[in-house]
């Protein structure tokens, strides 16, 4: 299993740009999470997903919208891209309950809006 | 609501000797999970260690393990024989059974294991 995967690894984008992160994990998972981490701090939930067609908002959605038409998928999608995004997004999946319950998380994604 | 709180922003250890990290959680549950996540230099978040609240044994994995106080709501984390490579921030998380699907972390202790 190749567990979770994010593309790109790095990018970095213009002010009013947008960009699709990709995640994929072939874990058969049915929640999915995305998170930012800015410099020095934790974890901030962006959005999550409880199986295929369903997504609910974190803590900071604004900015950002998601889609989860396959169980394998999910990508967060940035709209006109401020310099306010400039983060290190993960996305995570996890099994539920059980003695093997956790997020797993994939490699990250270092973006920079300038 | 619930919380975690990691009071230790930074800890450093000499190489060999063994560190204990601080948790401390806030829920009306009674059914739910702690973890402990590392993340190195890499930015990977790597599972170091997973406490199921009802097993009232501590978790261990080779040279982490926890002392998980139910009644004080206080999950710490020991490495013992720290090497170089445990160099990282380590998170503190929760999530309940009760349905809620998200995970509650805390934010972060910076651990410098020193030469």
């Amino acid at each position: 299993n190749a567990g979770v995967t994010q593309t790109p690894k790095f990018r970095i984008l213009k002010i009013g740009q947008s960009m699709t992160l990709q995640c994929t994990q072939d874990m058969n998972h049915n929640y999915m999470y995305w998170y930012r981490q800015d410099p020095g701090m934790g974890l901030k939930l962006i959005y999550y997903s409880v199986g295929a067609g369903i997504t609910d908002k974190g803590e900071v959605p604004n900015g950002y919208n998601v889609s989860r038409s396959t169980t394998e998928d999910f990508p967060l999608r940035l709209e006109l891209a401020a310099p306010s995004q400039t983060s290190v997004y993960f996305c995570a999946s996890r099994i539920n309950g059980g003695a093997r319950e956790a997020q797993y998380f994939g490699p990250g994604t270092r973006l920079t809006v300038l | 609501a619930q919380t975690v709180t990691q009071s230790q922003p930074e800890m450093s250890v000499q190489e060999a000797e063994t560190v204990t990290l601080s948790c401390t959680y806030d829920t009306s549950e009674n059914n739910y999970y702690l973890f402990w996540y590392k993340q190195p230099p890499s930015r990977q978040m790597i599972l170091v260690i997973r406490q199921e609240a009802y097993k009232q044994q501590n978790a261990t994995e080779n040279r982490f393990s926890v002392n998980f106080q139910k009644a004080a709501k206080s999950f710490s984390l020991k490495i013992s024989d720290s090497q170089l490579g445990d160099t990282a921030m380590y998170f503190c998380a929760f999530v309940d059974t009760s349905g809620t699907y998200k995970y509650i972390f805390g934010t972060g202790t910076r651990l410098k294991v020193l030469a």
